[in-house]
């Protein structure tokens, strides 16, 4: 199974502010990695495949890269709507895993 | 707008069964996979079983060693997911998506999640 691994786990941040988040594959996984944004209480909300592509409406403060087995979300000007839990998803190889996520809180 | 309500979540006792239901609406169900997802208390997300259009490939965790069952019904646009043999383990949030393109799973469209409590 392939392991996803996010960190930091917790990161605190201020409005405005850029935030860089980080998820490593415990193996080759292509580009084939997802982001995620859960909000309390709500469903995910898909904002990136392909390592860098992001969804249908999501805003351009949103963005996504990767090198080798190491991927990166990052938001550029952090807005107060962003505050949330990110996960990512590898979906090279069955089964497909998660990582831990990562809690982007107001500092 | 593409829609995917769940449905069946209860408390059960540890042991039992239970099966899950989706019904899906703004989108051609019967072309997509489509996934289960699982959320335990304060954790993190959980993938639990994929199933092509057609329902003739599935695929699941492996540590759930047979115990659950995903399937649809195209005609009925729905998706469901019947667990047996529940244990406090599966206590979680069960979420419904849609998976985006074919061979390409990840989730671009998710349901609200019913909640499964497995507790004596």
């Amino acid at each position: 199974e392939i392991v996803m691994t996010q960190s930091p786990a917790t990161l605190s941040v201020s409005p405005g502010e850029r935030a860089t988040l980080s998820c490593r594959a415990s193996q080759s996984v292509i580009s084939n990695v997802a982001w995620y944004q859960q909000k309390p209480g709500q469903a995910p909300r898909l904002l990136i495949s392909g390592a860098s592509t992001r969804a249908t409406g999501i805003p351009a403060r949103f963005s996504g890269s990767a090198s080798g087995t190491e991927f990166t979300l990052t938001i550029s000007s952090l807005q107060s709507e962003d505050f949330a839990v990110y996960y990512c998803q590898q979906y090279n190889k069955w089964p497909l895993t998660f990582g831990g996520g990562t809690r982007v809180e107001i500092k | 707008e593409v829609q995917l309500v769940e449905s069946g979540g209860d408390l059960v006792q540890p042991g039992g069964s239970l099966r899950l239901s989706c019904a899906a609406s703004g989108f051609t169900f019967s072309s997509s996979w489509m996934s289960w997802v699982r959320q335990a208390p304060g954790k993190g997300l959980e993938w639990v079983a994929n199933i092509r259009q057609d329902g003739s490939e599935t695929y699941y965790m492996d540590s759930l060693k047979g115990r659950f069952t995903i399937s649809r019904d195209n005609a009925r646009n729905s998706l469901y997911l019947q667990m047996d043999s529940l244990t406090a383990e599966d206590t979680a949030v069960y979420y419904c998506a849609r998976i985006a393109f074919i061979y390409q799973y990840y989730m671009d469209a998710w349901g609200k999640g019913t909640t499964v409590t497995v507790s004596s």
